[in-house]
């Protein structure tokens, strides 16, 4: 499969407790998005990188959330201290690099995070 | 601020029955508009966007600049059109602005 990648499908912790996601975008593409999905909404802009880069952030983003894309290849977002108001659907989505706006993004299938 | 309104969450159809997804918009500029669609068990992907004017699975959609909205049509509804459908709008570098979303289920 060469598609949006995210691991794990699925985490379980305890209020509290810090937790970590990964994805592996789609090889040739430089942009790299995190969404993040409760029930009954449609998915929110956490952050998004190009390359490397962490271009912008949401104010959805505290500062118990961040995310790191060291090599421009796979990326990493880590949540510290959760609460159960991070129950959600992480989703992360990657793009080619493609001038301005329009480029179709990929989504993976997401990590579902259940904090209890 | 910019915002995405889908005042359905349930649109129920029979199949061969047309089906209108409603999306109004709020944005200061001009966006660009998309519909992207999940199906059961399957991964969030685009439908179609509004610059390509083109026709996908028989859906299109219109932009209306004056009434802000961004509705998709079919005018004859299959089973395998049973899906979350999400209006999105872009301010032009990929980060999407997504409404609630539109839960559609067509009968037979």
């Amino acid at each position: 499969d060469t598609g949006v990648s995210q691991n794990p499908r699925h985490k379980i912790t305890k209020r509290g407790q810090n937790v970590t996601f990964r994805c592996d975008p789609i090889s040739e593409h430089n942009r790299l998005y995190w969404y993040r999905q409760t029930l009954g909404q449609g998915p929110e802009f956490l952050t998004y990188f190009q390359n490397e880069a962490q271009l912008e952030k949401s104010r959805l983003l505290s500062d118990r959330f961040s995310a790191e894309r060291p090599k421009g290849s796979f990326s990493t977002l880590e949540i510290q201290r959760t609460e159960q108001g991070d129950s959600a659907m992480y989703l992360c989505a990657s793009s080619p690099l493609r001038g301005q706006g329009n480029e179709k993004l990929f989504f993976g299938s997401g990590t579902q995070l259940s904090v209890l | 601020a910019q915002r995405v309104t889908q005042p359905e969450k349930l649109l129920s159809v029979f199949k061969g029955a047309p089906v209108e997804l409603k999306c109004n918009y709020s944005y200061s500029g001009s966006p660009e508009l998309f519909w992207y669609v999940q199906y059961s068990r399957q991964r969030l992907q685009l439908l179609l966007r509004h610059i390509s004017r083109e026709s996908i699975k028989g859906f299109t959609a219109d932009l209306n600049k004056g009434e802000t909205s961004f509705h998709l049509t079919k005018p004859f509804a299959q089973e395998e059109d049973s899906a979350m459908y999400y209006c999105a709008l872009t301010p032009g570098w990929g980060k999407l602005q997504f409404g609630a979303g539109t839960q559609v289920v067509v009968t037979p």
